[in-house]
């Protein structure tokens, strides 16, 4: 069974930074492209970053561009995000999901989530 | 990047269809067929329903269906059940290699 769990959210003060996790089972990770998609209180779903199989290609929405930082470690099977400046717009509920295989962008499976809060 | 544009609601009763569309531009919804859309109860992991625009997930119920027309992208849940009572969202790929989700429709079964 596929599963991705995402952890390392908490409470942190503007300014400061947090690194997230996402640990994936079920499935070879080496083999799939992977994303991080946000979710604020009461709005919709927003997209992140994604990084390709090796970690080689990273693409970033412009919000966290500069800002937020996508890498993999394939042998230890984990997928991470950086957060550096964090600001009150960055609250969120953090998503990890994998890409379809064969190129295809679709997200096929999501994480539960984790919960960064941003505020002093 | 601007959001694509959902309606905030839809409603039916039971056993209705309804239909959700989603509207971007050229640079996203109508330059490729990289469309998705996605099922999401508040508190769980959102579920892939359509992707490519109209082909569905193993396990995805076929009441499901999309289509696409110039830059909308629609969603159709066919005989609707009080389970489909969700948020759905849809989501494109941009010709800058981003992604794009839309504003969100919370589908109300009455």
């Amino acid at each position: 069974e596929v599963q991705l769990v995402e952890s390392g959210g908490g409470l942190v003060q503007p300014g400061g930074s947090l690194r997230l996790s996402c640990a994936p089972s079920g499935f070879t990770f080496s083999s799939y492209w992977m994303h991080w998609v946000r979710q604020a209180p009461g709005k919709g779903l927003v997209w992140v970053s994604r990084i390709n199989t090796d970690g080689s290609t990273t693409t970033y929405a412009d919000s966290v561009k500069g800002r937020f930082t996508i890498s993999r470690d394939n042998a230890k099977n984990t997928l991470y995000l950086q957060m550096n400046s964090l600001t009150v717009e960055d609250t969120a509920v953090y998503y990890c999901a994998r890409a379809m295989l064969a190129g295809n962008p679709a997200q096929d499976y999501w994480g539960q989530g984790t919960l960064v809060t941003v505020s002093s | 990047q601007s959001a694509l544009t959902q309606p905030a609601s839809v409603s039916g009763s039971p056993g209705q269809s309804i239909t959700i569309s989603c509207t971007g531009t050229s640079s996203d919804v109508g330059g490729h067929n990289y469309v998705s859309w996605y099922q999401h109860h508040p508190g769980k992991a959102p579920q892939l329903m359509i992707y490519d625009v109209t082909s569905r997930p193993s396990g995805v119920s076929n009441r499901f269906s999309g289509s696409k027309s110039g830059n909308t992208a629609s969603l159709t849940i066919s005989g609707l059940q009080a389970e489909d009572e969700a948020d759905y969202y849809c989501s494109s790929f941009t010709i800058r290699s981003t992604y794009v989700f839309g504003t969100g429709t919370k589908v109300t079964v009455l």
